[in-house]
């Protein structure tokens, strides 16, 4: 089993659409957990931190599943801004600070 | 907003040659990281740095490799003897401390190119 799991893409939305991203994870012992976005060969920038209990930021809401070692993200009224490979990423076994990145899933969001 | 800054932007380099890729962290961040990323693939963790020292590693980052603090703002990756399998994007990343309430920072990263 892979360390992080995504969904494959590419997504292609129309604008306006809710989207949503899921992810799984192999190591239990996981502690932290964040998504971040990446567009076309530049760097990763943090999305957003997720917590035990979930999390929203504006049109973003993020959940967390441990028994699952289940992550999800959502996104709610698509902007053509959005469209990103987003990443799934959780500390590395053994690291508390070193991620582990997901492959990606990319979000094409069309007019 | 503070950022990382990497240079050069794109680097091409022969084979066997050695490479000096640099990053300039966050100035209040305390832990530092090199990763990359193959073209199509996913990014990769090679080396974090804390206290002058490497507190972890992965399989990559091999006798090859080296990184090193030479003053106050630098963080540098070092590659001994490039292979073509070298070539990728690096990212140099920091952060304030560890965990959760610490998100990494990435540089915009460096194009290796080994030809």
């Amino acid at each position: 089993r892979k360390e992080v799991e995504q969904d494959p893409g590419p997504f292609n939305v129309p604008e306006g659409a809710t989207v949503a991203f899921n992810c799984t994870y192999s190591n239990s012992a996981s502690q932290s957990f964040f998504w971040y976005r990446q567009d076309c060969r530049k760097e990763p920038k943090l999305l957003m931190s997720v917590y035990s209990s979930g999390n929203e930021d504006g049109r973003f809401t993020a959940q967390l599943n441990r028994a699952s070692q289940y992550i999800s993200l959502l996104i709610r009224d698509s902007k053509l801004s959005d469209s990103a490979t987003y990443l799934c990423v959780v500390n590395r076994l053994g690291g508390y600070s070193t991620l582990t990145f997901g492959k990606g899933t990319m979000l094409l969001v069309s007019p | 907003e503070p950022e990382v800054t990497q240079t050069p932007s794109h680097q091409v380099t022969q084979m066997g040659q050695e490479v000096i890729l640099r990053c300039v962290p966050i100035s209040n961040h305390l832990y530092f990281y090199w990763y990359r990323q193959i073209l199509g693939q996913k990014v990769e963790f090679l080396v974090s740095f804390y206290n002058n020292e490497i507190s972890e590693k992965s399989e990559i980052f091999d006798d090859q490799f080296s990184v090193e603090r030479p003053d106050g703002s630098n963080f540098t990756l070092k590659i001994r003897s490039t292979k073509l399998e070298d070539s990728a994007m690096y990212f140099c990343a920091s952060s304030v401390g560890r965990g959760h309430n610490s998100p990494l920072h990435f540089g915009n990263g460096t194009r290796l190119t080994v030809t």
